[in-house]
């Protein structure tokens, strides 16, 4: 079946613009994260959804992310007058519930260049 | 709380010699754990999960992890590696005092050489 999609793959984007990323998650999911991994780090968690509840956005570095989910499907992250640190793979994942033991289905990412 | 450790950065093999990934975590609860791979511009796969059933786990491409708690580890070994195998690897944990969150290790680079 469909995996985890996101778009776009690739976004180039000068300073001070706002960007968004768009998440798939795949159908049924009801959780579904954001991390950001930029280049030779590991991944650092951004936001996670639950189904109806309220997110958990202990992870968003400044009040210029933020990111909604629609319909409990389809995500969008915003990243607001974006800056050069902002520079990073974002990375979009979904799992059957919010429960320690089922693993997280990966998108592909999408690489920001803030130039 | 939890917290996940990746004893190496990096670890250079020779094809067809084992390979062994340390993690050790660290957690007030059962844990839940995983080992992904990331191929280089590719996404996250996971390899294999422990969710408190059998403590040798069998994965993907013939590797597999051991969960010793009184070790508080979760070691990734593959008896032979394969030039494919190069890649990032990502020790993973998730608890229930954080419910459906995980936690990543930094990552293990793994080079294999001919």
């Amino acid at each position: 079946g469909a995996g985890v999609s996101q778009s776009p793959s690739n976004k180039v984007t000068e300073k001070g613009k706002d960007v968004e990323l768009r998440c798939d998650p795949i159908s049924g999911h009801t959780a579904l994260y954001w991390y950001r991994q930029s280049l030779g780090q590991g991944l650092e968690f951004l936001i996670y959804f639950q189904g109806n509840s309220a997110p958990d956005k202990s992870g968003l570095p400044s009040d210029r992310f933020s990111a909604e989910r629609t319909g409990g499907s389809v995500s969008t992250l915003t990243i607001q007058r974006t800056q050069q640190e902002d520079s990073a793979v974002y990375l979009c994942a979904s799992s059957p519930a919010g429960v320690p033991y089922y693993e997280q289905y990966f998108g592909p990412g999408t690489r920001l260049t803030v130039t | 709380a939890q917290s996940v450790t990746q004893l190496d950065s990096h670890v250079s093999v020779s094809e067809g010699t084992p390979v062994l990934l340390r993690c050790n975590y660290s957690s007030s609860y059962s844990p839940s754990l995983f080992w992904y791979v990331q191929h280089p511009n590719k996404g996250l796969q996971l390899l294999l999960k422990y969710t408190s059933a059998a403590t040798l786990v069998k994965g993907i491409n013939g590797f597999e992890a051991e969960f010793k708690k009184s070790e508080t580890s979760f070691h990734l070994t593959k008896p032979s590696a394969h030039m494919s195998d190069a890649a990032e690897y990502f020790c993973v944990v998730s608890t229930t005092d954080s419910w459906g969150k995980f936690q990543f290790g930094a990552g293990t680079q793994v080079v294999v050489t001919p």
